[in-house]
């Protein structure tokens, strides 16, 4: 167990619909990042928090957005959604989020779009 | 651009034997940290061992060691004694300390470990 969790473990949903996924960080730790993983683009990397503010952006559409709250926690907001959207989604924390911090995964929410 | 590259898709080893899984990298920047991960089939995504760019030795944990040849811009994985428990995806990922460090990851290695 990382210590970092993630809420829903699954979510089934339809084209267009909108959905939040939420991510608690491990105890201590101010960074979280968003990534997503799909079977044709592997893992990428979508954005980073630190201390509630964003750090850096990756591969994040424009219909997707994330904030991170006072209390640490994050929240990914999946808008629009369409069928490519399908993916397993990883929040990750980090103590402070240099090159050299480690990242430990939540378990991940696998969303479904049909 | 910034890069990692795992050249092999599956590897096959006999339990108890040691596994070398490849992984080459492409950064300009000066600093940067390289990781492992595992990802068995439940889908976690399990932190194995790091490697900073300025580190002078090799960076070991338990049954994993990491073969950093800074020139050659490679930073392979060695398991040693495989068990059948390190069946997974392994991923190697690179993180630059510069351009707003993102973290790359490569494709993977799916491990096959037999009895």
């Amino acid at each position: 167990d990382s210590g970092v969790t993630q809420t829903p473990k699954h979510l089934i949903t339809a084209t267009g619909q909108r959905v939040t996924l939420r991510c608690s960080p491990r105890s201590g730790d101010l960074s979280v990042y968003w990534y997503q993983q799909s079977l044709d683009q592997g893992l990428q990397f979508l954005i980073q928090y630190y201390n509630g503010e964003e750090r850096a952006k990756g591969n994040i559409l424009e219909r997707f957005s994330a904030q991170q709250f006072p209390d640490l926690h994050s929240e990914l907001n999946l808008s629009s959604l369409e069928l490519g959207d399908s993916a397993l989604y990883f929040c990750a924390s980090s103590a402070s989020g240099g090159d050299a911090d480690t990242q430990y995964f939540g378990p991940g929410t696998r969303l479904t779009v049909l | 651009a910034q890069k990692i590259t795992q050249t092999q898709p599956g590897m096959f080893v006999q339990e108890k034997e040691a596994v070398t899984l490849d992984c080459t990298y492409d950064t300009s920047d000066p600093s940067y940290g390289l990781f492992w991960y595992k990802q068995p089939s439940s889908g976690e995504m399990i932190f194995l061992i790091y490697q900073g760019s300025y580190d002078q030795q090799n960076a070991t944990e338990g049954r994993y060691s990491l073969n950093f040849q800074k020139a050659r811009k490679s930073a392979n994985l060695v398991i040693s004694a495989s068990q059948l428990g390190d069946s997974a995806m392994y991923f190697c990922a690179m993180r630059p300390n510069t351009g707003g460090f993102k973290t790359i990851f490569g494709a993977g290695t799916r491990l096959f470990v037999k009895a």
